[in-house]
């Protein structure tokens, strides 16, 4: 199966600033890659697929890019409400579809 | 509004089995891919199965594979997960959501997962 890894596992930022999360594939997975946003008790939410395209109705704060093996996820300004966990994903051929471990972002 | 409800979770001995259901409102479920993904006490995500529109393609997660089973009823717009021989590690949240993707021509163009329930509880511990 493919290996997908965060980095970093944490990170602590303040608002306004530009943050950027990192996933790695242990393989080349095209832009088959998703990102999720999840806050403590509940539901993920999705962000971006297909690397770079925005989910309807998030806000063009963030962004994702890359192709191959190596994505990143970045919030051009943050602000209080994107404190959360990412989580990317890829869904490169067939399933089982592998989700990295998470990044745990905070405001300071 | 686009819904999904996830039921049958609860406490459950090493070796049991539980049926989780998840109620689909608001869009046409039989046109839709469906998945499970769990969540382990603080800990990440892991898709666990997926079901075709028909339920004639099933796939799963190599540490469930052979234990549970994943179904669907269009007529009663819900999915469920049969979890047989249940462990220890299974203990999760258990979560119900909507396959995202594009057809182009006779080709789906899988993009993650668009809509989700707000979990249900599994915990095996004698």
């Amino acid at each position: 199966d493919i290996q997908m890894t965060q980095s970093p596992s944490s990170l602590s930022a303040s608002v306004g600033d530009r943050v950027t999360v990192t996933c790695r594939a242990s393989q080349g997975i095209t832009n088959s890659l998703a990102w999720y946003q999840q806050k403590p008790g509940k539901a993920p939410k999705l962000l971006v697929y297909a690397a770079s395209r925005l989910q309807s109705g998030v806000p063009s704060r963030f962004s994702g890019s890359g192709s191959g093996t190596d994505f990143t996820l970045t919030i051009s300004s943050l602000q209080p409400e994107d404190s959360a966990t990412y989580y990317c994903q890829q869904y490169y051929t067939s399933p089982p579809y592998t989700f990295g471990q998470g990044t745990k972002l905070e405001i300071k | 509004e686009v819904q999904l409800v996830e039921s049958g979770g609860g406490l459950v001995p090493p070796g049991g089995s539980l049926r989780l259901s998840c109620a689909a409102s608001g869009f046409t479920f039989s046109n839709y891919w469906m998945s499970w993904v769990r969540q382990a006490p603080g800990k990440g995500l892991e898709w666990v199965a997926n079901i075709n529109q028909y339920a004639s393609e099933k796939y799963y997660v190599d540490s469930v594979e052979g234990r549970f089973t994943i179904s669907r009823d269009n007529a009663k717009n819900s999915l469920y997960l049969q979890m047989n021989s249940l462990r220890a590690e299974d203990t999760a949240i258990y979560y119900c959501a909507r396959d995202f993707y594009e057809i182009s021509g006779d080709y789906y163009f899988y993009y993650g997962m668009d809509v989700w329930g707000q979990g249900t509880t599994v915990t095996v511990s004698s």
